[in-house]
């Protein structure tokens, strides 16, 4: 078993719609968690991260953490045409030198 | 242009051969990472190092070594090259060498191995 899983896709949807990215993770030792964004051909790029259970919002994204469960959540409102890239999650495990531990990522598609 | 720099950006060569993947990290960054990402595997960390020094080992094959100059900048060195190997190969970079939230990726060398 993976230590972060994260459904790989493709989630398609319209656009307009609210989008929700999740990923599940083993280790209750993992902190700050991370959405990345990869457009195509391209390197992964830092969209939002989190320390604690809860919400942090920005814009039109919403990245939720529940550590209870080990379960992380990155909505996206509104979703537009430009927001289709693969998603990756990941966090800091701080039992492997606070490597990074990275989900598989999700391909979102955002049909016009 | 994220400040992270990776030479060549497409790579074609035979299996048995060597190949060597340059990285310059973002202005003022002491870290640099090698992540390999083929279509089957994500995202996998090779290797970090830290000011010149290893700091941190991930899923990095015999084969492949790696090492960071003076100047920082890092090469990732492939050799006896198969068909497996076939992927994008990222460099990113920080600031700090270790719990680190968020790393600056370069856009990769895409490496095909033929």
């Amino acid at each position: 078993q993976k230590e972060v899983e994260q459904d790989p896709g493709p989630l398609s949807v319209p656009e307009g719609a609210i989008v929700s990215l999740n990923c599940t993770y083993s280790n209750s030792a993992f902190q700050y968690f991370m959405w990345y964004r990869q457009y195509s051909r391209k390197g992964p790029e830092l969209l939002m991260y989190t320390y604690s259970s809860g919400n942090k919002e920005d814009g039109r994204f919403t990245a939720q953490v529940d550590k209870s469960s080990k379960y992380i959540s990155l909505f996206i409102r509104d979703s537009q045409p430009s927001d289709s890239a693969t998603y990756l999650c990941a966090m800091i495990d701080p039992d492997s030198n606070y490597q990074l531990i990275w989900g598989a990522g999700t391909k979102l598609i955002i049909k016009p | 242009d994220s400040g992270v720099t990776q030479t060549p950006k497409h790579l074609i060569t035979a299996t048995g051969q060597r190949v060597t993947l340059r990285c310059s990290p973002r202005s003022g960054d002491l870290s640099v990472y090698w992540y390999q990402q083929s279509l089957d595997q994500g995202l996998q960390f090779l290797i970090q190092y830290y000011n010149g020094e290893e700091r941190a080992k991930g899923n990095i094959l015999e084969r492949f070594s790696a090492q960071q100059f003076p100047d920082l900048h890092s090469e990732l060195n492939l050799s006896s090259l198969e068909l497996g190997d076939s992927a994008l190969y990222f460099c990113a970079s920080s600031v700090l060498g270790q719990g680190v939230v968020g790393y600056t990726f370069g856009s990769g060398t895409r490496l095909t191995v033929v």
